[in-house]
């Protein structure tokens, strides 16, 4: 199994402003994502995380506005950048195991003023 | 274009009752589904999965079955218990994108006791 923290757990934003989100996993993992949940939808991948090297987006998502690391195999970061009220969303971070089990982290809940 | 649906945003049910989620899928090339359930504040968790090879899995109280004619999956929680309170999430990948879950908008079941 494996065990996600994200942090901040949730945060208020300013129009502009950038807002970094760190992903840590208890184990070593294969593969990291990170997701968006906006209100009253569902769970969108936003890309994957690979180790040393740029992550792969999905379409609709962009590295300007997205950027990601992932420095080693438990860690991961995700940068919302010039955020706007439209970013307000639960931004997930999820880890696939070696037995091909996805976890999911609690989220952080940002909010854009 | 949401590719998979979950078209009751929530189902109340009394404890001892069956409860019956409901997910629907437009993408034919869907090839294994998953359920995972979520408490506030904490990330979605794996409940029980299916490959498309196969209509029905079950682990404990927790059935899932598969029509794949229809495309449509169900989840059966029999006996439904108060703990089982949560949003619902029914997701569903493709072979040719394994690492892109498609995520229904969940269904808040509520267990009255």
């Amino acid at each position: 199994s494996a065990v996600i923290s994200q942090k901040p757990s949730r945060d208020i934003c300013q129009r502009g402003t950038s807002l970094t989100i760190q992903c840590q996993v208890d184990s070593q993992v294969t593969m990291m994502f990170w997701y968006r949940q906006q209100p009253g939808q569902s769970l969108t991948l936003i890309a994957t995380a690979n180790q040393g090297s740029e992550a792969t987006y999905e379409s609709g998502f962009v590295i300007d506005k997205f950027p990601i690391s992932r420095p080693n195999l438990t860690f991961s970061t995700l940068t919302v950048s010039n955020m706007s009220p439209e970013d307000s969303s639960i931004y997930l971070c999820s880890a696939r195991t070696r037995d091909n089990e996805q976890y999911f982290g609690p989220g952080t809940r940002l909010t854009v003023t | 274009d949401q590719q998979v649906k979950q078209n009751s945003p929530s189902l109340s049910v009394q404890e001892g009752r069956i409860s019956i989620l409901n997910c629907d899928y437009t993408n034919s090339m869907f090839d294994y589904f998953l359920w995972y359930k979520k408490y506030p504040a904490e990330g979605p968790t794996f409940l029980i999965s299916i490959s498309s090879i196969k209509d029905k899995n079950e682990d404990g109280r927790f059935t899932v079955f598969l029509n794949k004619s229809a495309k449509h999956l169900s989840l059966h929680i029999v006996p439904s218990q108060p703990g089982d309170s949560a949003v619902y999430f029914c997701a569903a990948r493709t072979t040719y994108n394994f690492n892109k879950f498609y995520f229904g908008s969940g269904t808040k079941l509520n267990v009255k006791p």
